[in-house]
């Protein structure tokens, strides 16, 4: 499976704060996507990143509070603009392969405290 | 919609005890099964998964068997380590890689 990391591992930010969280693949991808996991909470997708067009955003996320990039293959970026204590979350990225199906494979996942 | 049930955590365990942990779904059609594990302070990892009706998967010494007519995919492990004590996450989803509907997750603590 594809080595999949993120920067950064955690933070800390202030209220009104945006911070973007990277996503390198160690291969070209198919699919990426995000993820949040809120404490002592399970995962609920924000969005499939699409390479080369807009993101896909689920149900109850928008694209002016959670802006994300794909430039290619291998990276994908998320932006939590303009935080709030409520954002304070894991943020996980993920990727399909397609020689794997529809398995997703998750990275490390970026751990965010807003004060 | 597309749902997964968990049993409730913690499930708490002597080293060497038999795991069950219970998984259901609900959804429309026959999607993939899959168990997640999140040790602590770590991201998720792929446990093992199923693709199709009473396949059964099965990784370190854990299994479950995809069972149509109960809408079930349990995970069990003969004989537990200290070293397992996770958060087990049982999830589904289709082909062409729809979005992985996730279950609350079950803690797991294993003491010596």
């Amino acid at each position: 499976s594809a080595v999949i990391s993120q920067k950064p591992s955690r933070d800390i930010c202030q209220r009104g704060t945006s911070l973007t969280i990277q996503c390198q693949v160690d291969s070209q991808v198919t699919m990426m996507f995000w993820y949040r996991q809120q404490p002592g909470q399970s995962l609920t997708l924000i969005a499939t990143a699409n390479q080369g067009s807009e993101a896909t955003y689920e149900s109850g996320f928008v694209i002016d509070k959670f802006p994300i990039s794909r430039p290619n293959l291998t990276f994908s970026t998320l932006t939590v603009s303009n935080m709030s204590p409520e954002d304070s979350s894991i943020y996980l990225c993920s990727v399909g392969e397609v020689r794997a199906g529809e398995t997703q494979y998750f990275g490390p996942g970026t751990r965010l405290l807003v004060l | 919609g597309d749902s997964v049930t968990q049993m409730e955590g913690p499930v708490t365990l002597s080293e060497e005890a038999f795991l069950t942990i219970n998984c259901t779904y609900t959804a429309t059609g026959y999607p993939s099964l899959f168990w997640y594990v999140q040790y602590p302070g770590e991201g998720l990892q792929l446990l093992l998964k199923a693709t199709k009706a009473d396949d059964k998967g099965s990784n370190k010494g854990f299994e479950a068997t995809y069972r149509k007519e109960t809408t079930s995919f349990h995970l069990e492990k003969g004989s537990v380590q200290v070293s397992d004590s996770a958060v087990y996450f049982c999830a589904l989803s289709f082909t062409d890689f729809q979005k992985l509907v996730f279950g609350t997750g079950t803690r797991l603590l294993v003491s010596p």
